[in-house]
């Protein structure tokens, strides 16, 4: 199995450039999951989708993010404007179930924006 | 106050010593309690899970969950420098849509 799959792994932009994340998860996983990691902050859940529909966007900050999830085996995380302050590290987990507290996290994709 | 607390170190200690790493919580409600290690520039992955309270071992670790206190430990035994990573604790509630609320991690050295 090649896990949780995400592209790409690094994107440095510009201040206002529209940045999308993208992310495969494990074949026969229901559940993904998009968090964000900063040293200041930590692991922040973004948003998570169950059997492709979004189930809970709470932790979006603000609506210059959103995802989609339109099959089974692909979703995107797009930031539009980009901004400083995004620069991050993203990850996309999947997890057999929602009811499943294992969580198989990809590699990450690190964001600088300039 | 967060929901979960965790202090993030770094916390150096020499190669064979027994580490204890711990957490706690707020939210009484929270049922199921796991540590996820995540080496530099990698994901987390998952290293222990519990359920409810008491202990579980596996190999050199051992979790440890106490509900009254609202306090969960990690402990590592014959500690090895590939232990050397972040140790983020993480816990769920059914009345929370077994969301996973996370603690801050902490960066563990194993000096050989």
């Amino acid at each position: 199995d090649a896990g949780v799959i995400q592209s790409p792994r690094h994107e440095v932009t510009e201040m206002g450039q529209e940045v999308t994340l993208r992310c495969k998860p494990i074949s026969g996983h229901n559940s993904l999951f998009w968090y964000r990691q900063t040293m200041m902050r930590g692991l922040e859940l973004l948003i998570y989708f169950n059997n492709n529909v979004p189930i809970d966007d709470s932790g979006m900050p603000e609506d210059r993010f959103s995802a989609k999830m339109p099959n089974a085996s692909f979703s995107t995380l797009k930031i539009q404007p980009s901004e400083p302050r995004d620069s991050a590290v993203y990850f996309c987990a999947s997890s057999p179930s929602i009811l499943n507290n294992e969580q198989f996290f990809g590699p990450g994709t690190r964001l600088t924006v300039l | 106050q967060k929901e979960v607390e965790q202090d993030p170190g770094p916390l150096s200690v020499p190669e064979g010593a027994i580490v204890s790493l711990n957490c706690t919580y707020s939210n009484s409600a929270f049922q199921y309690f796991m540590w996820y290690r995540q080496y530099s520039r990698k994901g987390p992955e998952l290293l222990m899970y519990t359920y409810s309270s008491g202990n579980k071992e596996d190999g050199r670790f051992t979790a440890q969950v106490d509900k009254s206190s609202k306090y969960i430990s990690l402990f590592i035994r014959d500690s090895q420098p590939s232990d050397s990573a972040t140790y983020l604790c993480a816990m769920s509630a059914v009345d929370s849509n077994y969301q996973l609320i996370w603690g801050a991690g902490t960066k563990l050295i194993i000096k050989p």
